[in-house]
């Protein structure tokens, strides 16, 4: 059974420091997908980065970047130059068998707050 | 992009009454969607996966008889929490994947309900 876990439940960073949040998986599904979401206070989730499992590079969207493991089933997330609306909860999250159809599950989350 | 809306966005509601909560998704099919129940603080549960045209599957733990979901067209899903109880009161998102993008998975701004 596919498995994420986050084992970070909240940081507290300087702002324009860089922060990496952990992830790490399980799962026996060679082909599968991993997410970043960031949640704010409102509630709405915010896809943030993705990385596929036969993707040969590191995710990169701007300030965030994935560094993916996969020998190590680790998919840590780094955020650059943190901002104060960085401040979040922030998940990881996996798809097993990669189609439309297939259930997303995430870990527990890590709350991230930035310090002025 | 793609939006997925649900309805309401927050609802009260009396123990031993049902509440019914829609999740469309509003300029894509979704064949499936997903329910997720996020407790305060805690991560997004799966509850079930909604399809379009057959029953929808319930993930374990979860009472099929208690949360009643239908998905009667490609563009709505809906999830009726029958004979509510305190212990109902949640944040309820749902979300349907995209078109054809592995990372694509919108979410619907959630449903807040609270069972007096």
């Amino acid at each position: 059974a596919q498995k994420i876990t986050q084992t970070q439940p909240g940081m507290f960073v300087q702002e324009k420091e860089a922060v990496t949040l952990d992830c790490t998986y399980d799962t026996s599904d060679p082909s599968y997908g991993l997410f970043w979401y960031k949640q704010p206070s409102s509630g709405e989730m915010i896809f943030l980065i993705y990385q596929g499992s036969y993707d040969q590079q590191n995710a990169t969207e701007g300030r965030y970047s994935l560094n993916f493991q996969k020998a190590r089933k680790s998919a840590n997330l780094v955020i650059s130059a943190s901002q104060l609306g960085d401040s979040a909860m922030y998940f990881c999250a996996m798809r097993e068998a990669v189609s439309l159809s297939s259930k997303i599950i995430f870990g527990s989350g890590t709350r991230l707050s930035i310090r002025p | 992009g793609a939006v997925v809306s649900q309805h309401p966005s927050w609802v009260i509601c009396k123990s031993g009454t049902s509440v019914k909560i829609e999740c469309r998704s509003l300029d894509f099919q979704a064949t499936t969607m997903f329910w997720y129940r996020q407790f305060p603080k805690q991560s997004l549960m799966l509850m079930a996966t909604s399809n379009e045209g057959s029953k929808a599957t319930y993930e374990q733990g979860v009472e099929k008889d208690k949360f009643l979901i239908n998905h009667a067209s490609l563009t709505l899903s809906t999830l009726t929490v029958t004979s509510a109880h305190p212990e109902d009161s949640s944040f309820y998102i749902c979300s349907a994947p995209g078109q054809g993008l592995a990372y694509e998975q919108y979410f619907g701004p959630g449903t807040r309900l609270t069972v007096t």
